[in-house]
This record gives structure tokens, sequence and C-alpha cells, in this order.
């Protein structure tokens, strides 16, 4: 079946546009994950929703960060006054929803930020 | 919050070696532990991974190992080949959040023939 996809691949944005970065996860799947790869780093967790509760913010770096999900289904990533620093590969991810156990977490081919 | 420090940064094995790689976590909630293989361009893939009730888990070439008390735990890779040239991130649940990950800062695996 079809993977978890994620539009655009690349986004190229000036200093303090807006951009929105779209994510639609595996049918079926209930929670859906944000996280943003620096060049030559690891995976830093934004945000998690988890079917129909409260999304857990915790990660997101700062309040120009947002993101929702419409329908249980696809989520949108919103950054605002985008600075340099935002620049880097931001990965979806989803999975069954966990419950009393773990499920595996399925990437998307992530979309490439490039603010100049 | 949740801490994973992953070592080394950099491995490089001739093929038929072994590959090991080694991280630590500061949570003593975590109890999920797993491990993502990503090759260059493309997407995290989970290969292998160990709940905090087992001390060992085994699939093929890889193994992991986890010890709690000292909260690290390890990717053995068997037999390496070229295709396990890849970055390895390992990571841990944050506390009892079933679906929060922290992840390493990962380690570029490269085999020589």
């Amino acid at each position: 079946g079809a993977g978890v996809s994620q539009s655009p691949s690349n986004k190229v944005t000036e200093k303090g546009k807006d951009v929105e970065l779209r994510c639609d996860p595996i049918s079926g799947h209930t929670a859906l994950y944000w996280y943003r790869q620096s060049l030559g780093q690891g995976l830093e967790f934004l945000i998690y929703f988890q079917g129909n509760s409260a999304p857990d913010k915790s990660g997101l770096p700062s309040d120009r960060f947002s993101a929702e999900r419409t329908g249980g289904s696809v989520s949108t990533l919103t950054i605002q006054r985008t600075q340099q620093e935002d620049s880097a590969v931001y990965l979806c991810a989803s999975s069954l929803l966990p419950g009393t156990t773990y499920y595996e977490q399925y990437f998307g081919p992530g979309t490439r930020l490039t603010v100049t | 919050g949740e801490n994973v420090e992953q070592h080394p940064s950099t491995l490089s094995v001739q093929e038929g070696d072994s590959a090991v790689i080694k991280c630590t976590y500061s949570d003593s909630a975590s109890n999920y532990f797993p491990w993502y293989k990503q090759e260059l361009g493309k997407r995290p893939q989970l290969i292998i991974d160990i709940r905090s009730n087992v001390g060992e888990k085994k699939d093929q070439r890889i193994a992991v190992t986890l010890n709690k008390t000292a909260k690290h735990f390890s990717l053995h890779i068997t037999e390496t080949q070229p295709e396990d040239s890849a970055v390895y991130f390992c990571a841990a649940s944050q506390g009892d959040s079933w679906g929060k990950l922290q992840f390493g800062a990962g380690t570029q695996v490269v085999v020589t023939p």
C-alpha cells in the first residue's frame, strides 16, 4: 500500500515568509509525528498527534511553529516568519495508535526547507 | 526530559567484521528502544527494537542488547556487508508516552569491501 507522503519535497523561501508543509499518513494510522533533521544531526521531535487527543506540542522550538491535523488524517506544519536556522529536512511519520504497546513509526521522504 | 547520547559518530569497518554502536539514555521510565537505519537520501526505517522487559533481541545479523540498570543499549551488526553502510539512529521512549521518541545524533557506518 501507499506509504507516508509529504509535499513539497523541496521548498526554498525567503527569510520572513511563511511556509506550509504537508503530510499524508498511511491510511488507518491514527498517530502522526513531525521531526526536524538538520544537516548531519539526529531527528528532533517537534509534535505528536495521537488520535482525538490534544497534540503533544512540547518539541516545537518557538511560537512561530504550529501544526494541525484535519479529520484525523492529513497534517500541515506551518512555520511563520521563517529564519535561516529553520533550514532543515522536516520529516513526518505515522503509526497505529500507541495504546499499551508501541507500533513502528513509518517515515515519509521529508521536505527539505531552505531559508535564504 | 529524555536525553539520548550515541557513540561513535562515525564507524568504518572492513566487510565481514562486526560493528557496534552504543547509546545511553537518562530517563529511567523509558521502556522502548528502537533502532532506525537511514541510507543516503532515503527515509529512516526501523531495523530492530527492544522493550524494557527483554535484555537481548536478535534478527539475523543484527542484535540489540539493553542494560536497564546502566541505562545503555547497543546495536551489534555481524558479518557486515557494503549494503549496511548508512546512518544508524538509536531512540528511547520518553517516559510513559507511548509515542514520543528521543533520538540519538546518529552513527555514520561505512563498510569497505
